[in-house]
């Protein structure tokens, strides 16, 4: 049973556009959420996180949204760049000290 | 700094067979993680150590295990190999102060023939 699911496996977003990535939970414990970005041959490093008590938080040109009440939350990029091109992973952990559980991905291509 | 270094980066096993997975975190970081990363399960999570005990484990049978060391730095280690653990296996270390500051290793690709 997934409990943090990415639907889309991948996306395509032109340069200087928006990037959105959505990201659906079923655990109604999990209080604490975070997207990871990874490159080929590299390991995740970590993009931003929200807690449950926000609806918004932004790191320049990244914001998440969480929407409780529909178990969804969503990574916002303005504007695209092209080193954005990589496979984001959206996670979940029920506090910060417990274990997190990962989205499979989304693979984002930047066009030119 | 140094980052989070594992070893060895790739491996060749057949199945039956054992493997032992090395991980050395950033100096002064406490929390060991281990993720297993599969085209289709994604990433997840095996277990975390911190300060040489076993604090969260995930849903993974009991030929999985994980140890931590003094100078913190863990090993895992997979008995009786099988075709469906060739993947890629990811360290992660931390201050032990949550997953925002958490640092990923760039893993160890495990091919089990």
């Amino acid at each position: 049973d997934q409990q943090v699911k990415q639907n889309s496996p991948s996306l395509s977003v032109q340069e200087g556009r928006i990037s959105i990535l959505n990201c659906d939970y079923t655990n109604s414990m999990f209080d604490y959420f975070l997207w990871y970005k990874k490159y080929p041959a590299e390991g995740p490093t970590f993009l931003i996180s929200i807690s449950s008590i926000k609806d918004k938080n932004e790191d320049g040109r990244f914001t998440v949204f969480l929407n409780k009440s529909a178990k969804h939350l969503s990574l916002h990029i303005v504007p695209s760049q092209p080193g954005d091109s990589a496979v984001y992973f959206c996670a979940a952990s029920a506090s910060r000290d417990d274990k997190i559980i990962f989205g499979k991905g989304t693979r984002l291509h930047i066009l030119p | 700094k140094a980052g989070v270094t594992q070893t060895p980066r790739y491996l060749i096993k057949t199945r039956g067979q054992q493997v032992t997975l090395s991980c050395s975190p950033i100096s002064g970081h406490r929390s060991v993680s281990w993720y297993q990363q599969t085209p289709g399960q994604g990433l997840q999570f095996l277990f975390e150590y911190f300060s040489e005990t076993q604090r969260n484990k995930g849903n993974f049978p009991g030929r999985f295990s994980g140890r931590q060391f003094s100078n913190s730095r863990s090993e895992m280690n997979v008995s009786t190999l099988e075709l469906g653990d060739s993947a890629l296996y990811l360290c992660a270390s931390s201050p032990g102060t949550g997953p925002d500051t958490q640092y990923f290793g760039p893993g160890t690709r495990l091919t089990v023939l």
